[in-house]
Order: structure tokens, then sequence, then C-alpha cells
């Protein structure tokens, strides 16, 4: 299996703030990677795929780059509804396998 | 606009099978693309269980191999998962999603709990 390691776990930031995730991948997954935002009792909704392809109807302050075994994803302006829990999915291999997450917290 | 719906039983005994289903409007599943399961314990991440290509391949999480069935039944346009000899490590949200190779997970279902307890 490919094994994500997402970094930091949790991180503390406040509104206007550009911040910075990333996931590390095992092996290399050319640009099969999607990130994920995630608020308290809600499906993830999907933010990035292919990496650095925004999915339609989410705000530009996302944007994803990356490929092969190191990926990240950065919030240029922190706006309050920001504050959520992020996640990195790789699919390109089966089992496909998430990062641990990210909890964004308000500073 | 794809939509999907898990339900199933919100309560499961130790040992017994978990079974749920998801059902798809929108999008007939066996037009394509992948059909998954996802799973998160409380407070816990995300965990693939495993997915299904209608008429294709079937792929298990190799932590649940041995317990996990997803199978498809086109007629009701839905998907199932069946997970065996559960335990209370297995209550969680269970969630179902259409799965693209090229762009991954979406959508995604609203999740429903299953609590493992006698």
């Amino acid at each position: 299996d490919i094994q994500m390691t997402q970094s930091p776990s949790s991180l503390s930031a406040s509104v206007g703030d550009r911040v910075t995730i990333t996931c590390r991948a095992s092996q290399g997954i050319r640009s099969d990677l999607g990130w994920y935002q995630q608020k308290p009792g809600k499906a993830p909704k999907r933010l990035i795929y292919a990496a650095s392809s925004l999915q339609s109807g989410v705000p530009s302050r996302f944007s994803g780059s990356g490929s092969g075994t190191e990926f990240t994803l950065t919030i240029s302006s922190l706006q309050p509804e920001d504050f959520a829990t992020y996640y990195c999915l790789q699919y390109e291999s089966h089992p496909h396998t998430f990062g641990q997450g990210t909890k964004l917290e308000i500073k | 606009q794809v939509q999907l719906q898990e339900s199933g039983p919100g309560l499961v005994k130790p040992s017994e099978t978990l079974s749920l289903n998801c059902t798809v409007s929108g999008y007939s599943i066996s037009s394509g693309y992948y059909w998954g399961w996802i799973r998160q314990s409380p407070g816990k991440g995300l965990e693939w269980i495993g997915d299904i290509y209608v008429g294709g391949s079937t792929y298990y999480n190799p932590s649940h191999k041995s317990r996990v069935t997803i199978s498809a039944d086109t007629s009701k346009n839905q998907f199932s998962l069946k997970l065996s000899s559960v335990t209370a490590a297995d209550t969680a949200v269970y969630y179902c999603a259409r799965v693209s190779t090229m762009s991954g997970a979406d959508p995604w279902g609203q999740g429903t709990l299953v609590t493992v307890s006698s």
C-alpha cells in the first residue's frame, strides 16, 4: 500500500494568513492526488484533484501543487469558513489511501 | 446532478455482519467509474475500505479484505458493503462515493453512523 504522510497534524492560524499543508507519498503517484475539506458532522468536500486542478465552485484562494511524492495545499488568505480538517487522498493505486489529516484552528 | 445516499442499520451486534447500501441517483453505476466505501471512526481520520467497477474489478483494503464484500445491483442502481465479524472497532461513519481514476472520490454520500454494540 502507498502510505501518505501529511503534515502538520494541526495548525493554528489567523484570518488572512497564508497556510500550507504537505502530503508525502511513500512512492510516486504521478499527480493522482486530491485534497478534501471536512467540517464537523459533514462529508468531506473535494477542493483539488489531479494535484492542482481546482474543483468547480471552490474559491481561488485554494491551490494545490506537486507531483510524484510531494504535494502541497495552500490557502492564500484564510477566511473564517476555512477552519476545518483537511485530508489528502492518493488514487494512483489500490487501495486508495488518505493522509492522517490536518486540523486547522483559529489562533 | 449525481447524488449518493447510504442506508442500513445504525446498530449492529458484535460478531454479526454490517450491511449497507448506497443508492445512486443521476447517474447509472454501470456507465463507468468506480464506486467506493470509506469510513471514519469517531474522532479519527478517513479510511478507504474498497471500491468496485461494475462488470469489472473489486478492490479491498488489505486491512479488512478477509471480512469485506462490495457488490453492485444495477437493477436498483445501488452498490453495497458487507463487513463480517464486526467488533466495536468497526463503529464509524460509513460513506459511499463515486471514484474516478482521473480525479478521485466525488461526490460523496452524507454518511451513516453504524454503532457496534450489544
